[in-house]
């Protein structure tokens, strides 16, 4: 069976820092690029981030780019997600996803809940 | 950035009706980069269909998808209990940006 497991959610300050991961199991984590999707309240998915299966190509949304930095460490099945900067409007559960191949996400985690308030 | 809009927001149906959800872009989307999720509360969202058309592995068949170009359309045949849920389109394009629609609403 397919999981994706989050963790490192948490309340914030505005201009603080946090980190994400995503743990991936029953299935070949190395060979998958794996995303973030992002949700605030209330709203629909935001796409956040990507990187490729072996990790050499990243790709960020424009509203989190020279902020946010995806990695993942394949030894561990593990991907990242350091943010920085964090604003108020970051406030949202965070989704681990992975990427179909097929220009859509198949399977997604159960989600990590990020707050930036004072 | 391509912008989706669905409409409608919210969706009042029976269980047994037939339930017809629209995803229109700014401008033209290949099949292929259109997928369609469905979200319960408190779960991530679920992959439906994929490429237009194409529904993802172990989705009923009740669920269908079309449409090309800027117009796109996720068909329920006949709605089940649990189907009441909130669906997105997504679209993908060659900036390797991902964006979603706002959501439809369908309730009982």
């Amino acid at each position: 069976e397919v999981q994706l497991v989050e963790s490192g959610g948490g309340l914030v300050p505005p201009g603080g820092s946090l980190r994400l991961s995503c743990v991936g199991s029953g299935f070949a984590f190395n060979t998958y690029a794996v995303h973030w999707v992002r949700q605030a309240p209330g709203k629909g998915p935001e796409y956040v981030s990507a990187i490729s299966a072996n990790g050499d190509s990243t790709h960020y949304a424009n509203s989190v780019k020279g902020r946010f930095t995806i990695s993942r460490d394949n030894s561990k099945n593990t991907l990242y997600l350091r943010m920085g900067g964090l604003r108020p409007d970051d406030t949202a559960v965070y989704y681990c996803a992975r990427g179909s191949g097929l220009y859509c996400f198949d399977f997604w985690g159960q989600g990590a809940l990020v707050t930036v308030a004072s | 950035e391509i912008v989706l809009t669905q409409s409608p927001g919210t969706l009042s149906l029976s269980p047994g009706e037939r339930a017809t959800l629209s995803c229109r872009a700014s401008q033209s989307v290949s099949r292929i980069y259109l997928a369609w999720y469905q979200q319960k509360p408190g779960q991530a969202p679920r992959l439906l269909i994929y490429g237009a058309s194409n529904r993802a592995t172990g989705i009923p068949d009740r669920f269908s998808g079309s449409g090309s170009g800027i117009d796109f359309t996720l068909t329920i045949s006949r709605l089940e209990p649990e189907d009441f849920a909130v669906y997105y389109c997504q679209q993908y394009d060659t900036s390797h940006m991902y964006t979603f629609g706002q959501g439809t609403k369908l309730e009982i």
